[in-house]
């Protein structure tokens, strides 16, 4: 009920191509949903948010597509950068409680 | 640099030891959260704290507690430490713990226990 499942586990995608990152979630009361980038040997930071409210939320070349009756919700990099390459994952909470974080994706955009 | 500062950045133990791990939030921040962040179990909430008081509680284990104090820095105890303690400990901040709250990450302790 609390899980939150991401996939795929990893990517490779080439520079300019679009990366796509799936979350799925069963627990209805969630009502926040955070995407978070990671790099290596630094804490996860926010990349952008949505409501379950709202089926879709831009910001620059990320873009957040949420499906409240399938519960699942994806994050999609446009334009992928090698600057891009890191461990992204999706989370979940409840009244900004009890955050539940995906397992991650570790996205690498060639050259 | 997200403004929140974890001390120590690594440490090294052995089993059934205690260890104390420090967090300060980003200025004006009173919502202090924990995560444990393991290769096989991913990040984990451990628990959270709003302006002094346990505000929800997560996959914390009874060996383990946390608080949070009057000048807003919080401390995340771990002690009977096992080896699959062994992980990366994060603290994050935000301002009021609210539903919307954007959530800032330190930079993380490496807990190694031996």
């Amino acid at each position: 009920q609390q899980q939150v499942k991401q996939s795929p586990q990893s990517l490779i995608v080439q520079k300019g191509g679009i990366s796509i990152i799936n979350c799925a979630y069963e627990n209805t009361a969630f009502d926040y949903f955070p995407w978070y980038q990671q790099f290596p040997g630094k804490g996860p930071a926010l990349l952008i948010a949505i409501r379950p409210d709202v089926s879709e939320k831009k910001e620059g070349r990320f873009t957040i597509s949420f499906n409240k009756s399938a519960k699942q919700f994806s994050l999609h990099i446009m334009d992928s950068q090698p600057g891009d390459s890191a461990t992204y994952f999706c989370a979940a909470s409840m009244h900004g409680q009890n955050f539940v974080f995906g397992p991650g994706t570790r996205l690498s955009v060639l050259p | 640099d997200s403004g929140v500062t974890q001390t120590p950045k690594h440490l090294i133990t052995a089993t059934g030891q205690r260890v104390t791990l420090r967090c300060s939030p980003r200025s004006g921040d009173l919502s202090v959260y924990w995560y444990q962040q393991s290769l096989d179990q991913g990040l984990q909430f451990l628990i959270q704290y709003y302006n002094g008081e346990e505000r929800a509680k997560g996959n914390i284990l009874e060996r383990f507690s946390a608080q949070q104090f009057p000048d807003l820095h919080s401390e995340l105890n771990l002690s009977s430490l096992e080896l699959g303690d062994s992980a990366l400990y994060f603290c994050a901040s935000s301002v009021a713990g609210g539903r919307q709250d954007t959530q800032y990450f330190g930079p993380g302790t490496r807990l190694t226990v031996l």
